[in-house]
């Protein structure tokens, strides 16, 4: 099983859609995680960080089920600028670095 | 906010050559990282350093070394550039985790870098 898989997608969905990605982990003693966007071409930023009670953003909901090992982040009301690929990230069992998902791409159109 | 610098948006060199890819960071972080990303691959672990002349192996290390002489820097050096090297580098840093926590990390611009 690989350490953190994500659908890579792609995700075509219109305005005003409502989408949900999963990512599953392979180390059930990871501790920290977190959903980073990438527009084309720049650099991951922290979109949020999931917390075990589930935690919303706005438009955006983090979950976190330790049980089966997966997080998910749903997108409300889908907007032309959630364009980009998110990515899953989940803090290795040492805490010393983040292992990133390959992301999974999401396509807004009007 | 955090600010991570590298020092070159687009980079071109020729196999053979002696690459020095530079990152800082104005928060006073301990931990730095370097990555590169790839199309399919995702983003891989080059090194990281948790502290000045401290390093570390990631993932993929092999023809890559670096130095973090100063705390704000963390540089990443290829010693005989090849094809294969062509990529996305992207450094980032981290502040110490808490308990049983890692904190996100912040990532530069990144640099991307044809090697002919």
């Amino acid at each position: 099983r690989k350490e953190v898989e994500q659908d890579p997608g792609p995700f075509n969905v219109p305005e005003g859609a409502t989408v949900a990605f999963n990512c599953t982990y392979s180390n059930s003693a990871s501790q920290s995680f977190f959903w980073y966007r990438q527009d084309c071409r720049k650099e991951p930023k922290l979109l949020m960080s999931v917390y075990s009670s589930g935690n919303e953003d706005g438009r955006f909901t983090a979950q976190l089920n330790r049980a089966s090992q997966y997080i998910s982040l749903l997108i409300r009301d889908s907007k032309l600028s959630d364009s980009a690929t998110y990515l899953c990230v989940v803090g290795n069992q040492a805490g010393t670095a983040l292992i990133f998902g390959k992301g999974t791409t999401l396509s807004v159109s009007s | 906010d955090v600010k991570v610098t590298q020092s070159s948006r687009y980079l071109v060199k020729r196999t053979g050559e002696k690459v020095f890819l530079e990152c800082v960071q104005d928060m006073d972080h301990e931990n730095m990282f370097w990555y590169r990303q790839d199309p399919g691959l995702g983003l891989r672990l080059i090194y990281f350093s948790y502290d000045v002349k401290m390093k570390e192996k990631g993932d993929i290390p092999e023809g890559y070394s670096v130095s973090r002489e100063k705390k704000e820097r963390f540089s990443l050096i290829l010693e005989s550039a090849s094809t294969n090297q062509t990529s996305m580098y992207l450094c980032a840093s981290r502040p110490p985790n808490r308990v049983l926590s890692n904190q996100p990390q912040h990532f530069g611009d990144g640099t991307r870098l044809s090697i002919l």
